[in-house]
């Protein structure tokens, strides 16, 4: 079966500093991954995904993320985040076998500060 | 882009009663949608699957008699909460794929925050 880590449960950083949130996951099958944004009582935005094709995926809002088959990881980045960035983040992954069912992380939270 | 809206966006219940929670795609035929359930500062558990006109799939440890699903149209899916109790306070949120498929991306609801006294 499939799964998800998200190592950080929450990341504080300054604003206009770098982040980088960690996602790595398990499957014996090909996969395709994405990345969700949370605000506080809404529902799931998305971020970016990864399908096929190149292995860095630009989202909206400045994000990108990096599939890399041999570490299993798919790593979220941006170069300068802005206190609008806070909000929770949730990798997940659905298995490229044509049932379209999402496995999700545990989520990391972002807290930018001033 | 695809929409997905969710009815009532926070509800309040006594304990025992049934409360029921819609998700509808706005501009879009949704083949396929999820039910999840979110506790706080924890991730997007899935409950079910549901396929218009057919019986959802539940995930193991939900139960069907308490949680039902029905996907009668393409746009529409509701979830009912029966006899609900305190312990079934949480965030539920919905899901949905196009039914042209491919992308493989699902679209959210702006959830349904249940509270029950």
């Amino acid at each position: 079966a499939q799964s998800v880590t998200q190592l950080d449960s929450q990341v504080p950083v300054f604003e206009e500093a770098p982040v980088e949130l960690r996602c790595n996951y398990s499957s014996s099958v090909s996969v395709y991954l994405f990345w969700y944004v949370q605000y506080p009582n809404q529902g799931l935005q998305l971020l970016l995904k990864y399908l096929s094709g190149s292995t860095l995926v630009k989202g909206i809002n400045g994000f990108e993320a990096e599939f890399n088959k041999s570490q299993t990881s798919f790593h979220l980045r941006k170069p300068s985040v802005h206190i609008s960035d806070t909000a929770e983040y949730f990798c997940a992954v659905n298995l490229n076998t044509g049932f379209q069912k999402l496995v999700f992380g545990t989520g990391t939270r972002l807290l930018v500060s001033p | 882009g695809a929409v997905v809206s969710q009815h009532p966006s926070r509800v309040i219940c006594k304990s025992g009663t049934s409360v029921k929670i819609e998700c509808r795609s706005l501009d879009f035929q949704a083949t396929t949608m999820f039910w999840y359930r979110q506790f706080p500062k924890q991730s997007l558990m899935l409950m079910a699957t549901s396929n218009e006109g057919s019986k959802a799939t539940y995930e193991q440890g939900v139960e069907k008699d308490k949680f039902l699903i029905n996907h009668a149209s393409l746009t529409l899916s509701t979830l009912t909460v029966t006899s609900a109790h305190p312990e079934d306070s949480s965030f539920y949120i919905c899901s949905a794929i196009s039914g042209t498929g491919g992308s493989y991306e699902q679209y959210f609801g702006p959830g349904t925050r249940l509270t029950v006294t």
